[in-house]
């Protein structure tokens, strides 16, 4: 069964700190990699995608792919209150697209 | 970013009946459209694949007699909760692929509907 997994939390940082976020899947052939913020009641937002091993940047966020070890993470650095919401990974694990998210892991930036 | 809408955002219903959800791509075509669903504090659960004039995939465990989807033109694919009940409470989430995307697959995202059924 084609599982991805993440630590459900809450991950407690201070404002300013980096928050760090780790996903790890069970199908070796994925190829695409997602991470979408949630906030409560709401649908999930893309945040960063990454397809290749190694380091993508985008702002405050930088997204970490290791494909041998079957792991891929996202940096928060200078978090904020704003960025407090539930982080799902997700993998596109096929040709047909669709995506098997994880169960999410929440941050909770203290002020 | 592409947008997808959905409609209704919120519905409450009586148990027994039938309640539809439209997914709409506004800003492009989706041959393909993905619905989802998620309890409280739980992930999303993919539910099943829609293709444009063909019948939905379903994952293992959705009953298809229950949840009818149809997909019949590029920007518009309903589901619909046939003899709804307390347990089909949730939100429902549909997501699009431009159908003019790449290899990379990224989906987009409606805003969600929150089912309640009494």
């Amino acid at each position: 069964q084609k599982e991805v997994e993440q630590n459900s939390g809450p991950l407690s940082v201070p404002e300013g700190a980096i928050a760090s976020l780790n996903c790890t899947y069970s199908d070796r052939v994925s190829q695409s990699f997602f991470w979408y913020r949630q906030y409560s009641g709401k649908s999930p937002e893309l945040i960063m995608s990454i397809y290749s091993n190694g380091d993508k940047e985008d702002g405050r966020f930088t997204a970490q792919l290791n494909k041998a070890s079957q792991y891929v993470s996202l940096l928060i650095r200078d978090s904020q209150p704003s960025d407090s919401a539930t982080y799902l990974c997700a993998v596109r694990v096929d040709s047909s697209y669709k995506l098997i998210f994880g169960s999410g892991t929440r941050l909770l930036v203290r002020p | 970013g592409a947008v997808v809408s959905q409609h209704p955002s919120r519905v409450i219903c009586k148990s027994g009946t039938s309640v539809k959800i439209e997914c709409r791509s506004l800003d492009f075509q989706a041959t393909t459209m993905f619905w989802y669903r998620q309890f409280p504090k739980q992930s999303l659960m993919l539910m099943a694949t829609s293709n444009e004039g063909s019948k939905a995939t379903y994952e293992q465990g959705v009953e298809k007699d229950k949840f009818l989807i149809n997909h019949a033109s590029l920007t518009l694919s309903t589901l619909t909760v046939t003899s709804a009940h307390p347990e089909d409470s949730s939100f429902y989430i549909c997501s699009a692929r431009d159908k003019t995307g790449g290899p990379t697959g990224e989906l987009f995202f409606g805003e969600g509907s929150r089912l309640t059924v009494l």
